[in-house]
């Protein structure tokens, strides 16, 4: 079966700290893609990030990077020097990439950050 | 490039009514999803459509829930005789096709009495 665990329920920062959402997977599928979505107060979900399960680079967009590591089934994301505006649900995601597979996004439970002034 | 469009934003209703949510994909995405989110949890899927076609229906979708996506354009969400388990916000997503990201409406919240 597949599953997405974020441990963080709650993550308190003080404005320009860097912070790390943490992202573990299950799956027995050898391909498959992850993601990361922000769901502001406002109540969409924003994408953020799609990293194929070939393509271990990391990434880095802005004040925003991306950690993939195969071997312990993790999708971590780091924000550095947070912001206000950065105070969000974010929420990391499984999809499966086989011919048969619908594509559905399999979520965790997020884990909200809020940055303090 | 519009985005994705739910109507309404909100309803209030009595355990009991039946209800009608509307989404309006992204005019080019073939791919059309429905999720449902309820308070501290990720969003769970419901159905989905390949063009005009429904071709996958979750376990959570009882008998009371029908999704059509007449013309492979917008899609409408049905829940018969609701209840108060029903409440929640459902979500409606759009992609090119399986593998490319998934884009979100707005969502529709509904609450029952």
């Amino acid at each position: 079966a597949q599953k997405v665990t974020q441990a963080q329920t709650e993550i308190s920062v003080v404005e320009k700290e860097d912070v790390t959402l943490d992202c573990v997977y299950e799956t027995r599928d050898t391909t498959y893609y992850l993601f990361w979505y922000k769901q502001p107060p406002s109540g969409e979900l924003v994408f953020l990030i799609r990293r194929n399960s070939f393509d271990e680079q990391n990434e880095i967009s802005g004040r925003y990077s991306w950690n993939f590591q195969k071997s312990t089934s993790s999708f971590n994301f780091t924000i550095t020097a947070s912001q206000v505006v950065d105070s969000a649900v974010y929420f990391c995601a499984l999809s499966l990439n086989y011919g048969g597979s619908q594509g559905n996004l399999i979520f965790g439970k997020g884990t909200k950050l809020s940055v303090k002034p | 490039d519009t985005g994705v469009s739910q109507d309404p934003r909100h309803k209030i209703t009595k355990r009991g009514q039946n209800v009608t949510f509307r989404c309006d994909p992204i005019s080019e995405h073939n791919r059309l999803y429905w999720y449902r989110q309820t308070l501290g949890q990720g969003p769970e899927f419901l159905t989905y459509f390949q063009n005009e076609a429904q071709l996958e229906k979750s376990r959570l979708l009882s008998d009371r829930f029908s999704a059509e996506r007449p013309k492979g354009s917008f899609s409408t969400l049905e829940i018969q005789r609701t209840e108060q388990g029903d409440s929640a916000m459902y979500l409606c997503a759009s992609s090119l096709d399986r593998v490319q990201p998934q884009h979100f409406g707005d969502g529709t919240r509904l609450s029952i009495l």
